[in-house]
């Protein structure tokens, strides 16, 4: 069974910090890794995709970086504003379950001024 | 670009009733959509995922004369939920794959919260 764990699952950082958020599966035979979030009571946003060819990408102050060896990919936040505070997914495709996402349970972020 | 909507965003409806939610891509094409229901402080659970001019597949478990799916076209998919009861509510969510994109990249729509009374 394909698996992914997320670490924390919960997070609490006053404004201004850099954080790591985790996300860890079971099959390295992945397609693609994405990170989104979602606001209480709203669908998701996409954040970042990393296709299993690439080790990181970077949008803004968000960087996700993919080691398929070890199974793992983290979201890096920098410099946190309780405009982020949100649960963060990460979810994979890939293996045998190719074309489906399989989520994470999620890090729940706040981010306190 | 790259937006999918849903609708309704909230449905309240009385115990064995059917309700149907609709997801589009606006602005691009979805040979593929996926559906998902969400609970409370828990993560999406994948429902089935609906092909264009074909049937659905479902997840194991996942009753498929309860969820009636359709695809009738590339930017339309629709969710129906037969004979509703009070365990049906939740939180439902579609996403489409773009049919352009090599990535696989999935778009979330906002999301039906289903209330059944």
């Amino acid at each position: 069974k394909q698996e992914v764990t997320q670490i924390p699952a919960a997070l609490s950082v006053p404004e201004g910090e850099n954080l790591v958020l985790n996300c860890s599966f079971t099959d390295s035979a992945i397609y693609n890794l994405q990170w989104f979030r979602q606001d209480p009571g709203k669908g998701l946003t996409s954040l970042l995709l990393i296709q299993s060819s690439q080790r990181e990408q970077t949008s803004g102050r968000l960087n996700a970086s993919l080691d398929k060896s070890s199974g793992r990919s983290t979201l890096y936040i920098a410099a946190s504003q309780p405009g982020d505070s949100a649960t963060y997914l990460c979810a994979r495709t890939g293996g045998t379950s190719y074309g489906k996402l399989t989520f994470g349970q999620g890090t729940i972020l706040t981010v306190h001024p | 670009g790259a937006v999918v909507s849903q609708h309704p965003s909230w449905v309240i409806c009385k115990s064995g009733t059917s309700v149907k939610i609709e997801c589009r891509s606006l602005d691009f094409q979805a040979t593929t959509m996926f559906w998902y229901r969400q609970f409370p402080k828990q993560s999406l659970m994948l429902m089935a995922t609906s092909n264009e001019g074909s049937k659905a597949t479902y997840e194991q478990g996942v009753e498929k004369d309860k969820f009636l799916i359709n695809h009738a076209s590339l930017t339309l998919s629709t969710l129906t939920v037969t004979s509703a009861h009070p365990e049906d509510s939740s939180f439902y969510i579609c996403s489409a794959r773009d049919s352009n994109l090599v990535s696989g990249e999935q778009f979330f729509g906002p999301g039906t919260r289903l209330t059944v009374l």
